[in-house]
C-alpha cells in the first residue's frame, strides 16, 4: 500500500514551458485534491475532484488544468509555466470525512 | 466558502513548557477538524483531529479542544521537544457531500533545547 504518488519530486521550467504533474493514490480514495504551498500563505486548493470524470475549481485554478479519468489518477497540468507558479504543489486524497493523505510533493521553480 | 484563521503564525517555546495553537472558522456547517504537522521539506500529516459531536481529544502529550457555539478550536502540546519543531496546520470541513479541506496559514513553532 504506497498511499499517494506524486511525480516528479523537482522541476525546473522555463516561462511558457508546459508540464504535468502525476499524482496517484491506491487507497480507492473518491476525494482527490491539488495544493499549492507559498511561504505565509498555508495550502492553497488549486483542483479538486470528488469521483472520476468529476473535477472542480479550489481557490487559485488559473493556470492550470485537471482532468481525472480513474478513480486513482489525478494528473495537474501548467499549460504555459509562469515564475509566480514557482511553489510547492502537493497532491492529498480522503474519503468524505476523514483524514487526507499527501504525496511527497514536487518543488517547481519557473525561471 | 469556508475561511479559516491560524494564531499565532510563529511560536518559539523553552523545551518542556506548553504551546498553544488557534484557529477559528467561518461555517457553522463544519464538523471535521483535523491538525497536521509539517517538518521542513517533508508533506503535511495528520497528528490530531476531532469531530464536532465531541468537545476534546487527548493523544499522549497532543491535544485538541472545540467550541463549536464560538467557532473555534485548539491544539495543546504539553512537555515540548526539539522534535516537535516543525509547520502546524489547522483544517476544517464538512460532512456529506462536500470534501473541501480549508487549511489555515500555518504556525511555525520551534522548541528551544
Amino acid at each position: 500500500n504506497a498511499g499517494v504518488t506524486q511525480t516528479p519530486k523537482f522541476q525546473v521550467l522555463k516561462t511558457g514551458q508546459s508540464m504535468t504533474l502525476q499524482c496517484a493514490q491506491d487507497m480507492n480514495h473518491e476525494y482527490m485534491s491539488w495544493y499549492r504551498q507559498d511561504p505565509g500563505m498555508g495550502l492553497r486548493l488549486i483542483h479538486y475532484s470528488v469521483g472520476a470524470g468529476i473535477t472542480d475549481q479550489g481557490e487559485v485554478p488559473n493556470g492550470y488544468n485537471v482532468s481525472r479519468s480513474t478513480t486513482e489518477d489525478f494528473p495537474l497540468r501548467l499549460l504555459s509555466a509562469a515564475p509566480s507558479q514557482t511553489s510547492v504543489y502537493f497532491c492529498a486524497s480522503r474519503h468524505p470525512g476523514n483524514e487526507a493523505f499527501f504525496g511527497q510533493g514536487t518543488r517547481l521553480t519557473v525561471v | 466558502g469556508e475561511n479559516v484563521e491560524q494564531h499565532p503564525s510563529t511560536l518559539s517555546v523553552q523545551e518542556g513548557d506548553s504551546a498553544v495553537i488557534k484557529c477559528t472558522y467561518s461555517d457553522s456547517a463544519s464538523n471535521y477538524f483535523p491538525w497536521y504537522k509539517q517538518e521542513l521539506g517533508k508533506r503535511p500529516q495528520l497528528i490530531i483531529d476531532i469531530r464536532s459531536n465531541v468537545g476534546e481529544k487527548k493523544d499522549q502529550r497532543i491535544a485538541v479542544t472545540l467550541n463549536k457555539t464560538a467557532k473555534h478550536f485548539s491544539l495543546h502540546i504539553t512537555e515540548t521537544q526539539p522534535e516537535d519543531s516543525a509547520v502546524y496546520f489547522c483544517a476544517a470541513s464538512r460532512g456529506g457531500s462536500n470534501y473541501k479541506l480549508t487549511f489555515g496559514k500555518g504556525t511555525l513553532l520551534t522548541v528551544n533545547p
